[in-house]
């Protein structure tokens, strides 16, 4: 079942804070997150496993409540370069990033000067 | 590294059309993923190889199957195509044992 990511777009100025939030009505193993900008790829940015276990290269923070199903990415201090499409992909049985992925809608946030 | 590459960049077909999809991992990444992404949506996850062989497989038909190759290298077939299979095609490889997927650019399909 595929994951609810609120809000469904942000707009923020750099510096600003956001919250990204990712919810799943299934017991989850992991929580990925990945950032879309316009006509690329998708980045890896952080996977949250089961246990608390936490990997990922970017500045950015997230949280993982097992309990809950729920994973939250925290944009601080904003930049210009954090704009795009940010989702949440949940994996439900072990496997480490072997795909599998059920991703999210996708939150767009904007980061103005 | 030369990262996840594929071709074509864009294609367009017709309804009841076959077509491959190409992508070439990276080298000793000996698993890949494929996941179709709409227009606004997120990706959707089509199948997975791993030593190529089918290791995983989303809510699609049979139409849709897939190739891995020994040199990193992979396809997506799609069989009978129709209006909906208009999208984004993404390849993603990894490598063994890790957690992040390395997305390919995509190839933009359209189905008239």
């Amino acid at each position: 079942q595929q994951p609810v990511q609120s809000p469904q777009a942000v707009i923020l100025r750099e510096g600003e804070d956001a919250v990204i939030n990712c919810s799943s009505s299934k017991a989850l193993y992991s929580v990925h997150w990945y950032r879309q900008k316009h006509g690329e790829a998708p980045v890896f940015l952080m996977i949250l496993l089961k246990g608390g276990e936490q990997k990922g290269h970017e500045k950015i923070s997230a949280s993982f409540n097992e309990k809950k199903q729920q994973s939250s990415l925290y944009l601080t201090a904003s930049q210009l370069s954090y704009s795009g499409t940010y989702f949440c992909g949940t994996e439900r049985k072990y496997g480490g990033s072997q795909g599998n992925l059920i991703f999210g809608k996708g939150t767009k946030l904007s980061v103005k000067p | 590294e030369t990262g996840v590459t594929q071709s074509p960049t864009h294609l367009i077909k017709t309804r009841g059309q076959q077509v491959t999809l190409r992508c070439s991992s990276q080298s000793g990444h000996n698993t890949v993923s494929w996941y179709q992404q709409a227009l606004g949506q997120g990706p959707q996850f089509i199948f997975q190889y791993y030593r190529e062989e089918e290791n995983g497989r989303g809510n699609f038909p049979p139409r849709f199957s897939g190739l891995q190759f020994p040199n990193y290298s992979s396809e997506l077939n799609v069989n009978a195509l129709e209006l909906d299979d208009s999208a984004l095609y993404l390849c993603a490889s990894s490598f063994p044992g890790g957690y992040e997927q390395f997305f390919g650019p995509g190839t933009r399909l359209t189905v008239l």
